[in-house]
């Protein structure tokens, strides 16, 4: 069964960083290229950033570009978000999420939250 | 970046009824479309994935069409755990962009 599990959120102030992980399971992880999707409270979806499975090619949303890197581990199998320079408007659920064949989000994990806040 | 808009915003409707939503792009994304549905307090999940094809363990009664700008999810005869969000998503070009969701309620 595939599994992907988020930590790392937190209430952080404006300016601050906050690193976020996904441990993946129930599928071989170094196959698979990954994404972190983000959704704010009450809002809709938002996609944030792309790495592929060898990380050779990394794309990121333009309103975090500069701020946020994606990274990965395939020797532990997780996947991780290095957030900084927070603002207010970063405050969502971030999902992990695995790219399917067709580059579809496939399996998402169940979220963690971050709230920016002073 | 392409635009999905969909609509309606919500559609009220009754179990055993069907379900039509749609989903429309600011410019051609061929086929590549998905549609996810999220329930309250839950992560996403996979429907349809380019398209119209239906994602591992998708029940049937849900059914995705068209091509370039204009898509449709339909949902047969609506179960009483089919009632939540719905969102279409684009690949054909970075970024990947999300409709703001059909709410699907009684």
């Amino acid at each position: 069964e595939v599994q992907l599990v988020e930590s790392g959120g937190g209430l952080v102030q404006p300016g601050g960083s906050l690193r976020l992980s996904c441990a993946a399971s129930g599928f071989t992880f170094s196959s698979y290229n990954m994404n972190w999707v983000r959704q704010a409270p009450g809002k809709g979806l938002d996609w944030v950033s792309y790495i592929s499975s060898s990380s050779s090619t990394i794309y990121y949303a333009d309103s975090v570009k500069g701020r946020f890197t994606i990274s990965r581990d395939n020797a532990k199998n997780s996947l991780y978000l290095q957030m900084s320079s927070l603002r207010d408007e970063d405050t969502a659920v971030y999902y992990c999420t695995r790219a399917g064949v067709a580059r579809e989000f496939d399996y998402w994990g169940q979220g963690t939250l971050v709230t920016v806040s002073s | 970046e392409i635009a999905l808009t969909q609509s309606p915003a919500t559609l009220s409707l009754s179990p055993g009824e069907r379900g039509t939503l749609s989903c429309r792009a600011s410019q051609s994304v061929s086929s590549y479309l998905a549609w996810y549905q999220q329930k309250p307090g839950q992560a996403p999940r996979l429907l349809i994935y380019d398209a119209s094809n239906r994602a591992t363990g998708i029940p049937a009664r849900f059914s995705g069409s068209g091509s370039g700008t204009d898509f449709t999810l339909t949902i047969s005869s609506l179960e009483p755990e089919d009632f939540a969000v719905y969102y279409c998503q684009q690949r054909r070009n970075w970024p990947p962009t999300f409709g703001q969701g059909t709410k699907v309620d009684i």
